[in-house]
């Protein structure tokens, strides 16, 4: 499938800082752009998406960019917490599926 | 809500030995796919399929293969274990069946499979 690329790929912060992770996708007909957090020992799990049609969305602490004319898209975490602790990834559509990014790990220190 | 069932958390098989996973969903949806995940790697596709006995190559379907006998039934076939197939493997599944649109992915606990 085409790339999506994610950055980084570890990210360590203090609890209460921001916390923010970029991808980029090449594929122009992705139209859909979901970030999954990944905590150990589980499958991946939907936190936040975005489509096409919507340049920013937000749920709370978390918050999703998308800038369809450079194709990125960024995941912004604020007031991070511990619990926030986990593996990120990012994915664009690509036809039925979706393409993922390496993935982000993060570590919210106390 | 809806749940994705990985039958076996944790397998150890031999080189060369034919391995199932499979997969089974209770909400009805009609996409389904198989994901493997590498350190480093992240999350690649494997196979899906968008119905029954319809299957589609993801990016690195070498050394497997599927079955979706039923809807909510996804089996992942390895016909002969290779050491490098050693891997965590993550079956999903979505509602939407048709367009570019795929919509919310649920997954699986994942499947780890060691190849000795």
């Amino acid at each position: 499938g085409e790339n999506v690329e994610q950055h980084p790929s570890t990210l360590s912060v203090q609890e209460g800082d921001s916390a923010v992770i970029k991808c980029t996708y090449s594929d122009s007909a992705s139209n859909y752009f979901p970030w999954y957090k990944q905590e150990l020992g589980k499958g991946p799990q939907l936190i936040i998406d975005i489509r096409s049609n919507v340049g920013e969305k937000k749920d709370q602490r978390i918050a999703v960019t998308l800038n369809k004319t450079a194709k990125h898209f960024s995941l912004h975490i604020t007031e991070t917490q511990p619990e926030d602790s986990a593996v990120y990834f990012c994915a664009a559509t690509y036809g039925y599926a979706l393409n993922f990014g390496k993935g982000t790990s993060l570590l919210v220190t106390p | 809500d809806v749940k994705v069932t990985q039958s076996s958390r944790y397998l150890v098989k031999r080189t060369g030995e034919k391995v199932f996973l499979e997969c089974v969903q209770d909400m009805d949806h009609e996409n389904m796919f198989w994901y493997r995940q590498d350190p480093g790697l992240g999350l690649r596709l494997i196979y899906f399929s968008y119905d029954v006995k319809m299957k589609e190559k993801g990016d690195i379907p070498e050394g497997y293969s599927v079955s979706r006998e039923k809807k909510e039934r996804f089996s992942l076939i390895l016909e002969s274990a290779s050491t490098n197939q050693t891997s965590m493997y993550l079956c999903a599944s979505s509602l939407i069946g048709a367009g570019t649109n795929t919509g919310e992915l649920f997954f699986g606990e994942g499947s780890r499979l060691t190849v000795l």
